[in-house]
């Protein structure tokens, strides 16, 4: 069974630099997988940010940047502001019509 | 702009039965495939369907397989989620979403809520 795998949780101080990653139970992420990334803030539907490895979403500040860091898709946020505390989510495509979510970050800035 | 606006949650029963709907404007509905996702309270994200543009191909998630069937009505620009055989590991907030052309879920819409229980 395919497992996305995302850090439970994670902090960074205002104005720092964190990396959250995505990863697989077995094999190593790539661009074939389109990895795509997500913020929810509680209450609040998804926001896309990333697609495509690092294609940032339309109005999505260049804070933002996604990439392939080793076997992982990472997600880097510079810079970071208090109202990027957030949940954050991947999602790959592991093709023939399958879409599979890692489990989310919880970040914290403080 | 575009909107994506769900319909059609609410309590059911186990074993029941239930119809989303997803209104969506601003855009040309029948250009786009679409997805469904959903969210088990305070859980993740979980896809649950998906349908091209022209409603002729689709596929679901294992955990929904021959329990909920997701179509679309071009000409009213309505998406549907048909959800029979309702468990209460179903409760969720559902998404529809617009596919952003790369295999990404390009815009939500704000979501229904299901909740199955007796």
């Amino acid at each position: 069974q395919t497992v996305v795998t995302q850090e439970p949780s994670f902090s960074v101080s205002p104005g720092g630099t964190v990396t959250l990653s995505c990863g697989l139970n077995s094999g190593s992420v790539s661009t074939s997988y389109y990895p795509s990334w997500y913020q929810q803030t509680p209450g609040q539907a998804p926001r896309t940010l990333i697609y495509s490895t690092n294609s940032r979403s339309s109005g999505v500040p260049d804070r933002f940047a996604g990439s392939i860091l080793g076997n992982k898709a990472a997600l880097t946020i510079a810079g970071a502001q208090a109202d990027d505390e957030s949940d954050y989510y991947c999602v790959l495509y592991m093709g023939s019509g399958i879409w599979v979510f890692g489990g989310g970050t919880k970040l914290t800035v403080l | 702009q575009v909107q994506l606006v769900e319909s059609g949650g609410g309590v059911v029963q186990p074993g029941g039965s239930l119809r989303l709907s997803c209104a969506a404007s601003g855009f040309t509905f029948s250009s786009y495939a679409m997805y469904w996702v959903r969210q088990a309270p305070g859980k993740g994200l979980e896809w649950v369907a998906f349908i091209r543009n022209d409603g002729s191909k689709t596929y679901h998630a294992d955990s929904v397989k021959g329990r909920f069937t997701v179509s679309r009505d071009n000409s009213k620009n309505t998406l549907y989620l048909q959800m029979n055989s309702l468990r209460a590991e179903d409760t969720a907030i559902y998404y529809c979403a617009i596919d952003g052309g790369a295999y990404d879920f390009g815009y939500w819409g704000q979501g229904t809520l299901v909740t199955v229980s007796s």
